[in-house]
């Protein structure tokens, strides 16, 4: 059984300071990983999407990702009110389905 | 825009009453999702079509059924609603083009309400 495992939740940040969210997954064979943003009662919004380790940016927004310790995070720099949402981990391993995490909530304030 | 559109995006029906929902897409992706989410759950992968070839989740109640018509369309048949199936159906789309990759994109999603 694959599982990705996301802390619930909520991460709490001011206005302005960095946010980290976390994933884990149990398949050593996953190749691509992905962070999506889902707003309550909106469907999930593709932000990232990360295939080599190291680290990706995108504005404000950075992946990283360590296979060797099935590990991937995403970095919200300079976060604002508008980034509350639930983040979504999902992880592929080879075919054309995505498992996903439960998500974290993530509340910013101003 | 090329996108994934799914109707209704409210759809309310009766214990039992047989429902449809529908999935567009103008991005000409071979595959296509259904997942279904319950509020603070992970989405739950019901079915995906590679082109034309059918992949039923092995835990996907038989209670739903998915048609794709032609490369644009999707469809979820749920035959006999239960209280439990009330949720947010979403349908997604991905190009998978055999050398990995697999971003997926969402529809708005269904909101669907059993009474």
């Amino acid at each position: 059984q694959k599982e990705v495992e996301q802390n619930s939740g909520p991460l709490s940040v001011p206005e302005g300071a960095i946010a980290s969210l976390n994933c884990t997954y149990s398949d050593r064979g996953s190749q691509s990983f992905f962070w999506y943003r889902q707003y309550s009662g909106k469907s999930p919004e593709l932000i990232m999407s990360i295939y080599s380790n190291g680290d990706k940016e995108d504005g404000r927004f950075t992946a990283q990702l360590n296979k060797a310790s099935q590990y991937v995070s995403l970095l919200i720099r300079d976060s604002q009110p508008s980034d509350s949402a639930t983040y979504l981990c999902a992880v592929n391993g080879g075919y054309s389905t995505l498992t996903f995490g439960k998500g974290t909530m993530l509340l910013v304030s101003p | 825009d090329a996108m994934v559109i799914q109707n209704p995006r409210y759809q309310v029906t009766q214990f039992g009453k047989p429902v449809t929902l529908s999935c567009s897409q103008t991005l000409n992706h071979n595959v296509m999702y259904w997942y279904q989410q319950k509020s603070s759950q992970a989405p739950k992968l019901l079915f995906h079509y590679y082109d034309k070839d059918f992949n039923n989740e092995a835990d996907t109640p038989d209670n739903f059924q998915s048609r794709r018509p032609n490369t644009s369309f999707c469809f979820l048949d749920i035959r006999s609603p239960g209280l439990g199936d009330a949720a947010m159906y979403l349908c997604a789309t991905s190009r998978d083009s055999g050398t990995g990759g697999h971003e997926q994109f969402f529809g708005p999603g269904t909101r669907l309400t059993v009474l």
